[in-house]
């Protein structure tokens, strides 16, 4: 099973300030890997797929990158609204398996 | 719209089988593009993947829970069901249905299952 690895757990910043999330894969998942964003009380929502494409609706603040191992998700200045929990999920081997990262808290500071 | 929606018992019994059903809405499980997913929060934790069902029936489970598991789908009423054996308070969980075509495009708004006598 391929295991991905958030960093860090929670990352406390201002709104305005730019954020960058860590995801890294125990092997190489090449570029199929998404990232989400969840609020208390809601389902996930989709930002990113395949490492870099933002999905539908997604404000061009939030980017991601990388490929293999290593992956990253930047929020270019945070809004309030930005501050969740977020989640890198994999599917290189799907189908028929998929993991999710362990997930990193943003929160005000 | 795609739209998902969870239902069933929010309370379950240990021992007894949990089950949950979703509906789906604004397009059909048996167009065949997609993967009908259900996937599990405990309180507080991240996500964890318990399977997924395509809309010829083709089924595959997460490892760590494949001896408890069925997925099974109802083309002609555009649901898909869960069925958890054997559960225990460590499957106390929010529970989601979502639609994966690569990805988990769209979700249901998760259902709060309690295992507790």
């Amino acid at each position: 099973e391929i295991v991905l690895t958030q960093s860090p757990a929670t990352l406390s910043l201002s709104p305005g300030e730019r954020a960058t999330l860590s995801c890294r894969a125990s092997q190489s998942v090449s570029h199929y890997l998404a990232w989400f964003q969840q609020k208390p009380g809601q389902a996930p929502r989709l930002l990113i797929y395949d490492a870099s494409r933002r999905a539908t609706g997604i404000p061009a603040r939030f980017s991601g990158s990388g490929s293999g191992t290593d992956f990253t998700l930047t929020i270019s200045s945070l809004e309030p609204e930005d501050f969740a929990v977020y989640y890198c999920q994999q599917r290189f081997n799907w189908p028929p398996a998929l993991t999710f990262g362990g997930g990193t808290k943003v929160e005000i500071k | 719209q795609v739209q998902l929606q969870e239902s069933g018992p929010g309370l379950v019994k240990p021992s007894q089988t949990l089950t949950l059903t979703c509906t789906v809405s604004g397009g059909s499980i048996s167009s065949g593009h997609y993967y009908w997913s259900w996937i599990r929060q405990h309180p507080g934790k991240g996500l964890e993947w318990i399977g997924y069902i395509y809309y010829s029936g083709s089924s595959y489970y997460s490892p760590s829970l494949e001896s408890r598991v069925t997925i099974s789908v109802d083309t002609s009423k555009n649901q898909f069901s869960l069925k958890l054996s054997s559960v225990t308070a460590a499957d106390t969980a929010v529970y989601y249905c979502a639609r994966q075509n690569s990805y988990f495009d769209y979700w249901g708004q998760g259902a709060l299952v309690t295992v507790s006598a």
